[in-house]
């Protein structure tokens, strides 16, 4: 049972142009989601989180958006540069609000290539 | 740079050999968490600490398996008697914990490959 699904698992986009990353989830009880980006042959690298109380958080080029009823995040990267080629996952814990949160659980991924 | 640090970074091993991981967090972090990632998948959660104890496991980690942070600081974790399955990365991750959100810190990894 996939809890978090990422159902694109590529994107191109041309350099300059916004990048929208999709994620849903299935588990009623998360309540704090985040965002890595990965490179080959590395770790995940964070990037940016949401808790469920928000539905908007924005850090520079990234913002994440979160609606509760759908069951569904994205992230906005604009503008896209070729740096951010990468794999992103999105990733769920249940229990943050609470203090009792414990594992993540992630998607698949999705590789993002930005084209110059 | 004083985030996660994984070592060895590769290890090529024959099946059946014992392997083992080492991890330091993060040096404030309380929590430290073992997860598993294979070609096209998201990471798999494996165990998890808070200081020195060992508070939930996965189903995927099978009796081969045993992690341990003895002194709550650094972990180490061993597959004993390795199979070819468990060739993947094995990522270590840490965090401090927080009412505000639990943000995961991951180190580089560690590539097994089983041969």
């Amino acid at each position: 049972d996939q809890q978090v699904k990422q159902n694109s698992p590529s994107l191109s986009v041309q350099e300059g142009r916004i990048s929208i990353l999709n994620c849903d989830y299935t588990n009623s009880m998360f309540d704090y989601f985040l965002w890595y980006k990965k490179y080959p042959a590395e770790g995940p690298t964070f990037l940016i989180s949401i808790s469920s109380i928000k539905d908007k958080n924005e850090d520079g080029r990234f913002t994440v958006f979160l609606n509760k009823s759908a069951k569904h995040l994205s992230l906005h990267i604009v503008p896209s540069q070729p740096g951010d080629s990468a794999v992103y996952f999105c990733a769920a814990s249940a229990g943050t609000l609470s203090g009792s949160a414990r594992q993540l659980t992630f998607g698949s991924g999705t590789q993002l290539t930005v084209l110059p | 740079d004083t985030g996660v640090s994984q070592d060895p970074r590769h290890k090529i091993t024959k099946r059946g050999q014992n392997v083992t991981f080492r991890c330091d967090p993060i040096s404030e972090h309380n929590r430290l968490y073992w997860y598993r990632q294979t070609l096209g998948q998201g990471p798999e959660f494996l165990t998890y600490f808070q200081n020195e104890a060992q508070l939930e496991k996965s189903r995927l980690l099978s009796d081969r398996f045993s992690a341990e942070r003895p002194k709550g600081s650094f972990s180490t974790l061993e597959i004993q008697r390795t199979e070819q399955g468990d060739s993947a990365m094995y990522l270590c991750a840490s965090s401090y914990d927080r009412a505000s959100g639990n943000t995961i810190y991951f180190g580089e990894g560690s590539w097994l490959t089983v041969v």
